[in-house]
């Protein structure tokens, strides 16, 4: 069936360090991989996505991997600062035209 | 340019009562989304069109009604209000489900 498992659902990390955030997928057709950001009371809004034919994309201090044969695709955030606190969610499309998204991950970022 | 509207940004409804909330867009994207989101949780489907004249259900489609008359439209309808449909609701579009969705700023519904 459709799913996108997404994990920690809680992340606290000390500003400077590093978020690594994971998702897996279950429909192998799956071929578009974005990542969206929801600061409080906010809208989502993308930060970033990957397609199949690469293995990795960067923005800065955001970066996504992907690994096809496991199904699983990755969020990093290098040098995190306070204003990366926020709510983060990966997705994947189905083959019938929706986009499954993860259940979400906060995202602390201490001073 | 706005992007995607959505009409009203805050409404209070007692039990029973129903109402339309309005989403448009002028990006001229065929792919029109209704998510709920209900507090500290994840984003839930309610429906969705691939276009006009074409609506299917999502995850959580119960107690909901929507059309898409054309390309810039997508309401939702709440026929009789339960506290359970208490959330935000955000409305989004894309030119396909493989790019980018477009969020609008969201309504947020109490029901009382």
């Amino acid at each position: 069936g459709e799913n996108v498992e997404q994990h920690p659902s809680t992340l606290s990390v000390q500003e400077g360090d590093s978020a690594v955030i994971k998702c897996t997928y279950s429909d192998s057709a799956s071929n578009y991989f974005p990542w969206y950001k929801q600061e409080l009371g906010k809208r989502p809004q993308l930060i970033i996505d990957i397609r199949s034919n690469v293995g990795e994309k960067k923005d800065q201090r955001i970066a996504v991997t992907l690994n096809k044969t496991a199904k699983h695709f990755s969020l990093h955030i290098t040098e995190t600062q306070p204003e990366d606190s926020a709510v983060y969610f990966c997705a994947a499309p189905s083959n019938t035209g929706k986009l499954i998204f993860g259940q979400g991950t906060t995202l602390q970022v201490k001073p | 340019n706005a992007g995607v509207t959505q009409t009203p940004k805050f409404r209070i409804l007692k039990i029973g009562q129903s109402m339309t909330l309005q989403c448009t867009q002028d990006m001229n994207h065929n792919y029109m989304y209704w998510y709920r989101q209900d507090p500290g949780m994840g984003l839930k489907l309610i429906y969705y069109s691939v276009g006009a004249g074409i609506t299917d259900k999502g995850e959580v489609p119960n107690g909901y009604n929507v059309s898409r008359s054309t390309t810039e439209d997508f309401p939702l309808r709440l026929e009789l209000a339960a506290p359970s449909q208490t959330s935000v609701y955000f409305c989004a579009i894309s030119r396909d489900r493989r790019y980018e969705q477009f969020f609008g700023p969201g309504t947020r519904l109490t029901v009382l």
